[in-house]
Formats: C-alpha cells, sequence, structure tokens
C-alpha cells in the first residue's frame, strides 16, 4: 500500500497562474482531507471531501480555491492566479469511511509546496 | 467552533529529562483528541488518540475535561524525540480534525 500520494511535491507558478495539487487517498479510503502550511505557522484546516461530494469547506478561501474529488481518479486542489501569498506547503490526508473509530484517524500525504514567484 | 491551542511553539529539554507538551481544547460536546508528530523528513503521523489510553514510544495523554486539556508527557526524554508535535481535536464522526499551532520539541544530548 503505497500510501497517501501528493504530485507534484514541488511546484512553481508565477503570479497570475493556476496551480494543480493531486492527491491518491490510501486504498480503501473515500474520505479525503486537505491542510495548508503556511511558513512558519500550523497546519490549517481547508476542506474535507469524499467522492463526489464536499463535506466541509469552511476553511477554503472564497475566491479562487476549490477542490474536488471524483468518482474516479484523485482529489485536486485547484488555486487559480496564484498571489506570493499562497506560497505554502498543501497536505492532503485521507481516511476510511467517515464513520466508527477508524475514520477519525487520518493518514498524510508528504505535502506538495507551493512557490509562487 | 473546535479550537486547539498549544501555548509553546518551541520547547527545549536534555536528554533523560521529563517532558510534557500542553494542549489546550475547545469544544462543545464529547470531542475526540489526538497527537499527531511529524519527524524531520517525514509525513505527519499519528502519535496517539486518547480513546485508546495507551503509552506510544513511551509518550502518553490524559484528557481532563474540566480543564479542558490533553497535554503529552513523557518521563525521560530521548533524543530521538525531537519533532513537530501537534494536538488536534475532533467532533462526532464526519467533521474536521481541527489542528493546533504546534510545538517543536528539541532533546538536547
Amino acid at each position: 500500500n503505497a500510501g497517501v500520494m501528493q504530485n507534484p511535491r514541488h511546484l512553481v507558478r508565477r503570479r497570475g497562474q493556476e496551480a494543480r495539487l493531486r492527491c491518491s487517498p490510501m486504498k480503501g479510503h473515500s474520505h479525503v482531507y486537505w491542510y495548508r502550511q503556511l511558513p512558519e505557522e500550523g497546519l490549517k484546516f481547508m476542506v474535507y471531501l469524499q467522492k463526489e461530494n464536499i463535506i466541509d469547506e469552511s476553511g477554503m478561501p472564497k475566491e479562487r480555491f476549490s477542490a474536488e474529488f471524483p468518482k474516479e481518479g484523485p482529489s485536486i486542489l485547484r488555486i487559480q492566479q496564484v498571489v506570493r501569498g499562497d506560497s505554502a506547503a498543501y497536505f492532503c490526508a485521507s481516511s476510511p469511511n467517515g464513520r466508527g473509530l477508524g475514520a477519525n484517524v487520518l493518514t498524510f500525504g508528504a505535502g506538495s509546496r507551493l512557490t509562487v514567484l | 467552533a473546535q479550537r486547539v491551542t498549544q501555548p509553546e511553539k518551541l520547547l527545549s529539554v536534555f536528554k533523560g529529562a521529563p517532558v510534557e507538551l500542553k494542549c489546550n481544547y475547545s469544544y462543545s460536546g464529547s470531542p475526540e483528541l489526538f497527537w499527531y508528530v511529524q519527524y524531520s523528513r517525514q509525513r505527519l503521523q499519528l502519535l496517539l488518540r486518547h480513546i485508546s489510553r495507551e503509552s506510544i514510544k513511551g509518550f502518553t495523554a490524559d484528557l481532563n475535561k474540566g480543564e479542558t486539556s490533553f497535554h503529552l508527557k513523557k518521563p525521560f526524554a530521548q533524543e530521538e524525540d525531537s519533532a513537530m508535535y501537534y494536538c488536534s481535536v475532533r467532533g462526532t464522526s464526519g467533521s474536521r480534525l481541527t489542528f493546533g499551532e504546534g510545538t517543536q520539541l528539541t532533546v538536547n544530548p
């Protein structure tokens, strides 16, 4: 089991470009979470999804950011018209079905580091 | 709203000394508390959870509902314990996991 896979590991974009970050959950996991870590700060919740459904997006900025987790394929965090302040590490995590004890334990990916020039 | 506070960003102790990483939370209801750890160049991973009531790598954490705390303790710190530690809280199943700001623990030889 390869665990949670995130790509790219490093992404450089110029201001105004789009950034797409991908996350493949662990096998058997149906829930995906995205967190952002700004320099010198902790992990900030962004969005929580299950396949084809956004469960909680209360941490997502209102503009330019979107996330999806389609029926087939990885979850994608999309940032349009990036600005320097978007430079951060973006972590994805997955968990089994959202109910039961195991559901509350997250398995994290290695993160994607976005640098906006 | 659920919230986690880790008052110490940095904590430094000597090898063999006791260590306590503080964590306070706010949540109305019956939350589940966790400690996650990130060693250098490794992924964030679960260290322990309050419902398991277990000791992992010598660490323990007791949930104190009266003080809304979930401090992480180890009686004798080791150099390999140096890492970033995050306390986190989650409410009912299906809700998000909220992290504190993290505490960077350094254990000096």
